[in-house]
């Protein structure tokens, strides 16, 4: 593993439930950032976080709300998700001008 | 838009040859690119990495290519073993935006025993 870890591996949730999604990095990285992965499409871009403020979100639908409490600790909020919002979804980090490197991902399913 | 793909879907490979894999990208600007590995039910994996100002860089059994002039990138996997098998994917990013990546689709590798 590349000290990215995610928790949990797997989830299954109605579209009424909340859950979340978490990820730890222990390379003391200083940006992380959620991608949605779908089957036959590429790793799409969800948020970023750059010293634990918010840089980028694209253009994301409210139902998904991410928290990054330290530099460390990345949340994904989950609340009255879609079936279209089943993926594996995958948090990386990276050090500063650095290349990311991913945790083993959430595998999400919305029944 | 700016995109970065990948010219062949699959590719299967005898075991023990080397494989090459191929990435187009589209903006000129970019300054820094990775590929990565992404084995069935695991998280992409970092393989090797190179800037701009290389044009070859080595690591154990992989070597990545950059021709800036007609924009590609490869990746050479030398003597092609099982556990090679995945899907590859390419990335390219400008240094300095919060290092965000674009990503192609992805080519699978097999490996025939």
């Amino acid at each position: 593993e590349t000290g990215v870890t995610q928790t949990p591996r797997h989830l299954v949730m109605g579209m009424t439930n909340k859950k979340s999604l978490k990820c730890e990095q222990h390379l003391g990285h200083n940006a992380m950032y959620w991608y949605k992965q779908s089957a036959k499409k590429p790793l799409e871009l969800m948020f970023v976080y750059s010293l634990e403020e918010r840089v980028e979100n694209n253009s994301v639908p409210s139902r998904f709300s991410p928290e990054c409490p330290n530099s460390s600790h990345l949340f994904l909020h989950l609340h009255t998700l879609q079936p279209e919002d089943s993926a594996l979804y995958l948090c990386a980090s990276s050090p500063q001008g650095g290349g990311q490197f991913f945790g083993p991902g959430t595998r999400l399913t919305v029944l | 838009g700016e995109s970065v793909g990948l010219h062949l879907p699959t590719l299967s490979v005898q075991e023990g040859d080397n494989s090459i894999i191929n990435c187009a990208y589209s903006n000129s600007a970019s300054d820094y690119f990775i590929w990565y590995k992404q084995e069935s039910g695991k998280g992409p994996q970092f393989i090797i990495d190179i800037r701009s100002n290389m044009d070859k860089r080595q690591g154990q059994r992989v070597t990545v290519l950059l021709n800036k002039t007609v924009k590609h990138l490869s990746l050479q996997i030398a003597a092609t073993q099982p556990g090679d098998s995945a899907v590859y994917f390419c990335a390219e990013t400008l240094t300095g935006a919060n290092s965000k990546l674009t990503f192609g689709k992805g080519i699978t590798l097999s490996v025939r025993p």
